[in-house]
């Protein structure tokens, strides 16, 4: 099992520029998210689809979009890249639980850089 | 909305030392607990977890956590550190029903040799 993976590891993007992060798990899992996590912030929520078919914004919502493509995969998309997206990305999964979400799993993440 | 806690940002200490980083939430209903930890350029790994039982958990690689339900907080606490133990530590609370992990800001915890 390769757990959560995600494409690409280190990305550097100009102002305006777009992209889309990708990210797919191979456990399973109902709920997938987004983080981005900058220094002395921790993590924090961009968005998250605690099931396929739904989408919801989390914390960070701004200059962002999501597609839930299939139950595997959660893509982050950037329509036109700031410098304050400079950060690191990660994805992760976890399954529904009866009160809640069991523990989350993290993919790797991705460094991108917006100059 | 939950809102996570933790009391130090940054924590050195030596090898062999104790270590106990302090996580305070602030939801009042039924809860999931998490610590993860974060070691120098990788992802986050879970260490320990609760669900519900005994509150007293014990995780991976010698740590463990306190559930203090009257206190709202949910400690983690390590005898005895080793350097490989560098690295930084994040509180996460799920509760409510909810489909999301709040976090804490993170620890980040030095060991010297």
């Amino acid at each position: 099992n390769a757990g959560v993976t995600q494409t690409p590891k280190f990305q550097v993007l100009k102002t305006g520029q777009s992209m889309t992060l990708q990210c797919a798990q191979d456990m399973n899992h109902n709920s997938m998210y987004w983080y981005r996590q900058d220094p002395g912030m921790g993590l924090r929520l961009i968005y998250y689809s605690a099931s396929e078919g739904t989408t919801d914004k989390g914390e960070v919502p701004n200059g962002y979009n999501v597609s839930r493509l299939n139950k595997r995969e959660f893509s982050l998309r950037l329509e036109s890249a700031a410098p304050s997206q400079t950060s690191v990305y990660f994805c992760a999964s976890s399954e529904l639980r009866g009160q809640g979400i069991y523990e989350q799993y993290f993919g790797p993440g991705t460094r991108l850089t917006v100059t | 909305a939950q809102s996570v806690s933790q009391h130090n940002h940054h924590v050195i200490l030596s090898e062999a030392a104790s270590l106990e980083l302090g996580c305070n939430y602030s939801y009042g209903g039924t809860v999931n607990l998490f610590w993860y930890v974060q070691y120098p350029g990788q992802h986050l790994q879970l260490l320990l977890k609760y669900f519900s039982g005994d509150p007293l958990v014990k995780g991976i690689k010698g740590f463990e956590a306190e559930f203090i339900k009257s206190k709202f907080s949910f400690n983690l606490r390590k005898p005895s550190v080793q350097w490989s133990d560098t690295a930084e530590y994040f509180c996460a609370v799920n509760g409510g029903g909810d489909y999301k992990l709040s976090f804490g800001a993170g620890t980040t915890v030095t060991v010297r040799a």
